[in-house]
């Protein structure tokens, strides 16, 4: 079956680094997708890997391992405005998206 | 980045009345659109995917009679909840794409649905 996974809740501390961590196992591989959901919002288009390696995007940073099925999301300098629910998607080969459950990011002062 | 306009943002029904939601492409011509369907607390659920100008393909447990989608030209796409129930309260959300392989989905603000 295909399956993504990433950790339910994280904790971090407002100026500070996290990283979110998304594994995953599907059929066929056509790139990784973060998305960032607010509460009561859609989800806003973070980032999509498709290469193994680091992609940098001003704050935030995705990185993705195709050998070993996974990827993460860095948030550097964390704001309160980054708390939210972090989404791990990947496009398998019919290029369907299978989405991960989410990351609730809480931030605290 | 391209715009996805979704309307209405809320909607309030009473059971067994139709509820339709549209899914607007504003700067682009939008080949494919995408319905989700996401519960409090859960991951986003593709209900469909639609092309323009064809049937669209309904996921497995979705009931086409009851979800009704068009996709009728590149810009618009709808959604009718028919004979609505209070299982049916949901947040509901669009995505286009403008390519064959949706290397980067656009998404709608999400229309949340409370059936009364």
């Amino acid at each position: 079956g295909q399956n993504i996974d990433q950790p339910t809740e994280m904790t971090a501390t407002e100026g500070a680094i996290v990283q979110i961590n998304c594994t995953y196992q599907t059929s066929g591989f056509n790139g990784l997708f973060w998305y960032q959901q607010h509460a009561g919002e859609a989800p806003t288009f973070l980032s999509y890997n498709v290469l193994d390696g680091l992609e940098e995007k001003g704050r935030f940073s995705s990185f993705l391992s195709r050998s070993k099925g996974y990827s993460y999301l860095l948030l550097k300098e964390l704001q309160m405005k980054d708390s939210a629910s972090y989404l791990c998607a990947v496009m398998d080969s019919n290029y369907q998206l299978i989405w991960g459950a989410g990351t609730k990011l809480i931030i605290k002062p | 980045g391209a715009v996805v306009s979704q309307h209405p943002s809320w909607v309030i029904c009473k059971s067994g009345t139709s509820v339709k939601i549209e899914c607007r492409s504003l700067d682009f011509q939008a080949t494919t659109m995408f319905w989700y369907r996401q519960f409090p607390k859960q991951s986003l659920m593709l209900m469909a995917t639609s092309n323009e100008g064809s049937k669209a393909t309904y996921e497995q447990g979705v009931e086409k009679d009851k979800f009704l989608i068009n996709h009728a030209s590149l810009t618009l796409s709808t959604l009718t909840v028919t004979s609505a129930h209070p299982e049916d309260s949901s947040f509901y959300i669009c995505s286009a794409s403008s390519g064959e392989t949706n290397t980067e989905a656009f998404f709608g603000q999400g229309t949340r649905l409370t059936v009364v």
